[in-house]
């Protein structure tokens, strides 16, 4: 069974940085790509960012270029999404998705971690 | 940017009802690359249709997905009390991906 469990997630300052992860389970990371797709308070689903199986492409909104990284740890089985320069419009609960690939519609999802960026 | 447009924002009806859920692209989507969501209160969403009109492991046949180029449609026959949520549609043929705004189906 897949099972995707994200953490990570709290209150932070505008400006400041956070790292999440999406820890993996029931399937290789190598094989799979995930993403990040995250939605605020009250608001429908953005997605954010996606890192591929094989070569591990990765890709962006636009509105997080510049900020977010998104990584992988294969013997881990755990994907990190580094959010630096946060800012009010990024409060959201952070979710990780499983597809098969970039292009493809999101199999499995994790319950979740929230971001708050506020002063 | 392909935008999504769902509608109705809400719908309204009563166990045993068919819901009949619209989503417009504001270009034509990369064949098949369309599918829907559920998301129930508090959980994260679950992947009901994907390709379109095929449906992802374990969901009841009574979920249906159709459509092409900029129209597409989610239709839920008997609707079961479990099935009163936010459904949200998404193009995943070209980047950015992205979702509608939601159809809220709410018992009447």
């Amino acid at each position: 069974e897949v099972q995707l469990l994200e953490s990570g997630g709290g209150l932070v300052q505008p400006g400041g940085s956070l790292r999440l992860s999406c820890a993996v389970s029931g399937l290789t990371l190598g094989t799979f790509a995930i993403s990040w797709v995250r939605q605020a308070p009250g608001k429908g689903l953005e997605w954010v960012s996606t890192i591929s199986g094989l070569p591990g492409s990765t890709y962006y909104i636009d509105s997080v270029k510049g900020r977010f990284t998104v990584s992988k740890d294969i013997p881990k089985n755990t994907v990190y999404l580094q959010m630096n320069n946060l800012r009010g419009d990024d409060t959201a609960v952070y979710y990780c998705a499983q597809h098969l690939e970039w292009l493809q519609s999101f199999d499995y999802w994790g319950l979740g971690t929230l971001v708050t960026v506020s002063s | 940017e392909i935008v999504l447009t769902q509608s109705p924002g809400t719908l309204s009806l009563s166990p045993g009802e068919t819901a009949t859920l619209s989503c417009r692209a504001s270009q034509t989507v990369k064949s098949p690359y369309f599918g829907w969501y559920q998301q129930r209160p508090g959980q994260a969403p679950r992947l009901l249709i994907y390709a379109v009109s095929s449906r992802s492991t374990g969901i009841p046949a009574r979920f249906s997905g159709s459509g092409s180029g900029t129209d597409f449609t989610l239709t839920i026959s008997r609707l079961e009390p479990e099935d009163f949520a936010v459904y949200y549609c998404q193009q995943y043929g070209s980047s950015p991906l992205t979702f509608g705004g939601g159809t809220k189906v709410e018992m009447k």
